[in-house]
């Protein structure tokens, strides 16, 4: 079967670090995504890991580790917009492109 | 550039009913997922479309069926609807053979099933 576990929900205040952990088990592995969903909107992508190690753009950061099956979405100098579900998933190989999502964590930041 | 366009926006139906979802793909995009997402999930994969055929599917019941059309629209019909469908419905356009993080994803349709 496939199983992503990402927390709920998280709180962080402006201008901090933020870490959304995420781990998989699935049956395939194409790459780890992690995309962001704003409230009754589209998800939007954010980043993607296909091998291990961080990968950085601007103020996000995402981290894989295959052989853990985990990863992470680092958020830096927090500002309220990125108030959001955060959503981790895994694509699936196999003659077709699937993402299998995880829940999504809900980050709300705080003046 | 257009981007996804899903159409309508909201939907409420009874249960029983059938209901038809349609998608525009972005241009130059010939392969087209659909996706549910109940409140508070992630979105569920349901099955995806190219060059007019179902090239995959997820665990959804045969009463979820589509169509793909030659200039690569799409359509998700849902029969005999249930109180559990209620839900967004996504769709999202890629091209051939892309990986995941090339889906860009129509801003869905809300379905209400009562």
């Amino acid at each position: 079967g496939q199983n992503i576990d990402q927390p709920t929900e998280m709180t962080a205040t402006e201008g901090a670090i933020v870490q959304i952990n995420c781990t998989y088990q699935t049956s395939g592995f194409n790459g780890l995504f992690w995309y962001q969903q704003h409230a009754g909107e589209a998800p939007t992508f954010l980043s993607y890991n296909v091998l291990d190690g961080l990968e950085e753009k601007g103020r996000f950061s995402s981290f894989l580790s295959r052989s853990k099956g985990y990863s992470y979405l680092l958020l830096k100098e927090l500002q309220m917009k990125d108030s959001a579900s955060y959503l981790c998933a895994v694509g699936l190989s196999g003659g077709y492109n699937k993402l299998i999502f995880g829940a999504g964590t809900r980050l709300a930041v705080h003046p | 550039e257009t981007g996804v366009t899903q159409s309508p926006t909201h939907l409420i139906k009874t249960r029983g009913q059938q209901v038809t979802l349609r998608c525009s793909s972005q241009s130059g995009h010939n392969t087209v997922s659909w996706y549910q997402q109940a409140l508070g999930q992630g979105p569920q994969f349901i099955f995806q479309y190219y060059r007019e055929e179902e090239n995959g599917r997820g665990n959804f019941p045969p009463r979820f069926s589509g169509l793909q059309f030659p200039n690569y629209s799409s359509e998700l019909n849902v029969n005999a609807l249930e109180l559990d469908d209620s839900a967004l419905y996504l769709c999202a356009s890629s091209p051939r053979g892309a990986l995941g993080y090339e889906q860009y994803f129509g801003p869905g349709t809300r379905l209400t099933v009562t």
